[in-house]
Order: C-alpha cells, then sequence, then structure tokens
C-alpha cells in the first residue's frame, strides 16, 4: 500500500464554521506533512510532523491547527478561516530517516464562502 | 515550443518527441532533488529523484541532470506520450531527516497526438 488517503475531496465552508481534514497513510512512515497549494502554484509547506509530534510550523496563522492522533493519521482543524484561505490542501508522508521520496496524497479543495 | 505566460510555464510537444523541462533552484545548500508529476485534481506524484553527489540519473524513458555550478536541474523525457501531459515540478531539500520540499514554479507539459 503506497497510497495517502485524504478526506473529504471536497469542502466548502463558511467563515465562522468549524472543520476538519484528514490523512491516513499505512507505509509506516513517521513524517508526515501538510501543504497548501493555490491555483497554478506550486505546494507550500505548512506543518511537519515526526513521530508524531509537530516539528515544524511554517508560520502559518494560528485559525490551521494540525493535530497528529497516531503515526497513521494527520488532521488539519479549520476555524474562522478567510476566503483568501482556499486552496487545495496536501498531505504527504515519508520515512523518517534521511531525505526520501515524500509520497501525496490527492488532496482536499477548500472553499470558504 | 515553449512559452511563458502570466502563470505557468508551458512546453508543447508532438507525441513521440523527447521533452526538456528546465528549473532553477536557489539553496546551494540542498542535497536531494526530486521531480514530481502533477495531474490536474490529483497531488504532485514523484517521477525521479537525485542526490547532490551525482550529476546524472536514469529512469524509465525519464532522465534527470543536475549542474550544481549553475544551480539547474532539467527532466527528460524520451518519447513524450499524451499521458505525460502534466504539470512538472521540481523540488529540492536540505539533508534534515524530512522531505521539507521547496518547490520550483512549475511548467505544463503539452502533448499533442
Amino acid at each position: 500500500d503506497t497510497e495517502v488517503t485524504q478526506t473529504p475531496k471536497h469542502l466548502v465552508m463558511g467563515m465562522t464554521n468549524k472543520k476538519s481534514l484528514k490523512c491516513e497513510q499505512h507505509m509506516g512512515h513517521r513524517a508526515m506533512y501538510w501543504y497548501k497549494q493555490k491555483a497554478k502554484k506550486p505546494p507550500e509547506l505548512m506543518f511537519v510532523y515526526s513521530y508524531e509530534k509537530l516539528s515544524i510550523n511554517e508560520s502559518v496563522p494560528s485559525r490551521f491547527s494540525p493535530e497528529c492522533p497516531n503515526s497513521s493519521l494527520l488532521n488539519l482543524h479549520l476555524h474562522a478561516l478567510q476566503p483568501e484561505d482556499s486552496a487545495l490542501y496536501l498531505c504527504a508522508s515519508s520515512h523518517r530517516s534521511g531525505n526520501t521520496e515524500a509520497f501525496f496524497g490527492q488532496g482536499t479543495r477548500l472553499t470558504v464562502v | 515550443g515553449e512559452s511563458v505566460g502570466l502563470h505557468l510555464p508551458t512546453l508543447s510537444v508532438q507525441e513521440g518527441d523527447n521533452s526538456i523541462i528546465n528549473c532553477a533552484y536557489s539553496n546551494s545548500a540542498s542535497d536531494y532533488f526530486i521531480w514530481y508529476k502533477q495531474e490536474s485534481g490529483k497531488g504532485p506524484q514523484f517521477i525521479i529523484d537525485i542526490r547532490s553527489n551525482m550529476d546524472k540519473r536514469q529512469g524509465q524513458r525519464v532522465t534527470v541532470l543536475l549542474n550544481k555550478t549553475v544551480k539547474h536541474l532539467s527532466l527528460q523525457i524520451a518519447a513524450t506520450q499524451p499521458g505525460d501531459s502534466a504539470v512538472y515540478f521540481c523540488a529540492e531539500s536540505l539533508d534534515s531527516g524530512y522531505s521539507t520540499l521547496t518547490f520550483g514554479k512549475g511548467t505544463m507539459l503539452l502533448v499533442s497526438p
């Protein structure tokens, strides 16, 4: 199984809503990532989890709150988002030891209205 | 031919041609480089990687060339097929133990039958 599964595939939410994005992998990877991708732009790193602990936060606003409940799951909790937060949110995972290939999910297309 | 528009540079080729996609990377300390393919509505998919101690690596129909002197990376696709049509991103990473990838701008490859 070399898949990273993200749910939901599409999400429309209001600026006062609270929602969560979910990501799951069963490759035994101990590093998991959230990236944000705007249309026609490259993905940008948001967060890195290593062994279920937050290792890197790329100065992401607090309205985005990541959570790693266990080694296979990664969540991104969303609250009070702005329309400019509309984007494709990508989850990825990789082996923790050294630089290795990152496997990406197909993303959640988020629209904030 | 290649064109640079307001957003993604685009490379248009005929089926069967060889394609060359170029990328300039920014950090001379990066030691790991990857090419990703992203089809519409999907997450980035690993194509090939190369470490900084190499200058060439070949895969199936693809070759990556690395020129550290000028911080340049290229992806060569042999006998390009319509299924190769996608956006191609180069990505660089430091040897931090994570795949904290910094993506380049991306090039759209359009293959005509």
